[in-house]
């Protein structure tokens, strides 16, 4: 079973503030890393799917950055908002791609 | 609406009954996964199907069972083998964005729990 971690595990922060959350993932078979947001009560859904290293995506005040050859990404929230409040989950991908193994998640609450 | 159903929301079962969660969706995509979440852990791959006729066990198979006889469905049974039942249990579904790339989409869960 692939090692994947995240790091904060939860976090509150001040509305307007920058935030910035790690994913964790062994380097080796790497195929693609993926991020989730999942609110409370809503199923999961898809932010960002990476596969190059060095790739950078963005959605809005939310980025997110990766590093295949150290095996890391990144996920950056631009003044945050309360409707940012949500558990963050990445999930990386191996060999033929369609199997996830997903990390225990980065638990952000946004305060006003 | 294209989506991914999951009934019922909550489910209650007594130690030693098997039950069967239902997950049907109409996106008409190839892939299927069923997904439990325990607290203070990732969401977990019990079993997943890449094509009708065709499942494959994931990291916790164990005590359950899954059958795949419509591209649209994928029932999965926890049986009286599951030691740990009460749990999360997510359902999703994906097809090939392109090279290879999965993206998943989710159902909106079912708890069970077991007494």
């Amino acid at each position: 079973i692939l090692n994947v971690e995240q790091s904060p595990q939860s976090l509150h922060v001040q509305e307007g503030d920058s935030t910035n959350f790690t994913c964790s993932f062994p380097s080796s078979n790497f195929y693609a890393l993926h991020w989730y947001r999942w609110e409370t009560a809503k199923s999961p859904e898809a932010l960002f799917v990476m596969t190059l290293n060095g790739d950078e995506k963005k959605k809005g005040r939310i980025s997110a950055t990766l590093n295949t050859k150290e095996g890391y990404s990144y996920l950056y929230i631009k003044g945050s908002q309360p409707e940012d409040s949500a558990t963050y989950l990445c999930a990386p991908s191996r060999g033929g791609g369609n199997k996830l193994t997903f990390g225990t998640g980065t638990q952000l609450k946004v305060e006003l | 609406d294209g989506g991914i159903t999951q009934s019922p929301k909550y489910l209650f079962r007594k130690e030693g009954q098997n039950v069967t969660l239902s997950c049907e969706q109409n996106l008409n995509h190839d892939a299927m996964y069923w997904y439990r979440q325990d607290p203070g852990q990732g969401l977990r791959l019990i079993y997943y199907s890449q094509i009708v006729n065709d499942f494959q066990k994931g990291d916790i198979a164990e005590g359950y069972s899954v059958s795949r006889e419509k591209k649209e469905s994928f029932p999965l049974t926890v049986t009286s083998a599951q030691k740990n039942p009460t749990a999360f249990y997510l359902c999703a579904s994906s097809i090939d964005s392109g090279q290879g790339i999965y993206e998943q989409y989710f159902g909106p869960g079912t708890r069970l729990t077991v007494t």
